[in-house]
């Protein structure tokens, strides 16, 4: 069974830094990695696809990296409105589906 | 604009059955594989049940198998999820959330706003 284990859990961040979120696999399976974004309150948003493709209208800061079982989400400089909840997601072992338990990015 | 909106979430006793519905609109909902995800309160998410195009390749998560059924009625553009068996760990946040091909796999490109669910006596 995949474990997408993320860290940190939570990151402490002035608007204007760079957030770098992690994401690792139990397994190597692919690079069919997604990363989505949750506010309080709010249902999630796709962010990023295949580990490093933009989902449409999300803005450039955002991006993503990494392969085997190493994946980065970075954001280059935070927005007030970026603070929230991340979370990783691979889809292996069709059809299952595994989240990580989220890395909570919050403003300090 | 494309939009899913959830309902029938409320308060059911364990042991319990409840139906909850996804309303489709702003998009083709017969052309999408379509998923039911939730989230205990302070949890991350967990993928429950997919359906797939004309109802065929439907799936579930083990932790609900046997107890949930996963439904679509593409002439309504609605998912539903009948839920029986009821546990106090199935209490969550229902999701549903869009199935679509990006890249080289599926990915979850919509969601709707959630509807919960409370198993409690």
């Amino acid at each position: 069974e995949l474990v997408l284990t993320q860290s940190p859990a939570t990151l402490s961040l002035s608007p204007g830094e760079r957030a770098t979120l992690s994401c690792r696999a139990s397994q190597s399976f692919s690079s069919s990695v997604a990363w989505y974004q949750q506010k309080p309150g709010q249902a999630p948003r796709l962010l990023v696809y295949d580990a490093s493709n933009r989902a449409p209208g999300i803005p450039a800061r955002f991006s993503g990296s990494g392969s085997g079982t190493d994946f980065t989400l970075s954001i280059s400089s935070l927005e007030p409105e970026d603070f929230g909840v991340y979370y990783c997601q691979q889809r292996t072992n069709w059809p299952s589906i595994t989240f990580g338990q989220g890395t909570r990015l919050e403003i300090k | 604009d494309e939009q899913l909106v959830e309902s029938g979430g409320g308060l059911v006793k364990p042991g319990g059955s409840l139906r909850l519905s996804c309303a489709a609109s702003g998009f083709s909902f017969s052309n999408y594989d379509m998923k039911w995800v939730r989230q205990a309160p302070g949890k991350g998410l967990e993928w429950v049940s997919s359906i797939g195009v004309s109802g065929t390749h439907i799936y579930y998560a083990d932790s609900v198998r046997g107890r949930f059924t996963i439904s679509r009625d593409d002439a309504k553009n609605s998912l539903y999820l009948q839920m029986n068996s009821l546990r106090v760990e199935d209490t969550a946040v229902y999701y549903c959330a869009r199935d679509r091909y990006y890249g080289s796999s599926h990915y979850f490109d919509l969601w709707g706003q959630g509807t919960l669910l409370t198993v409690s006596s």
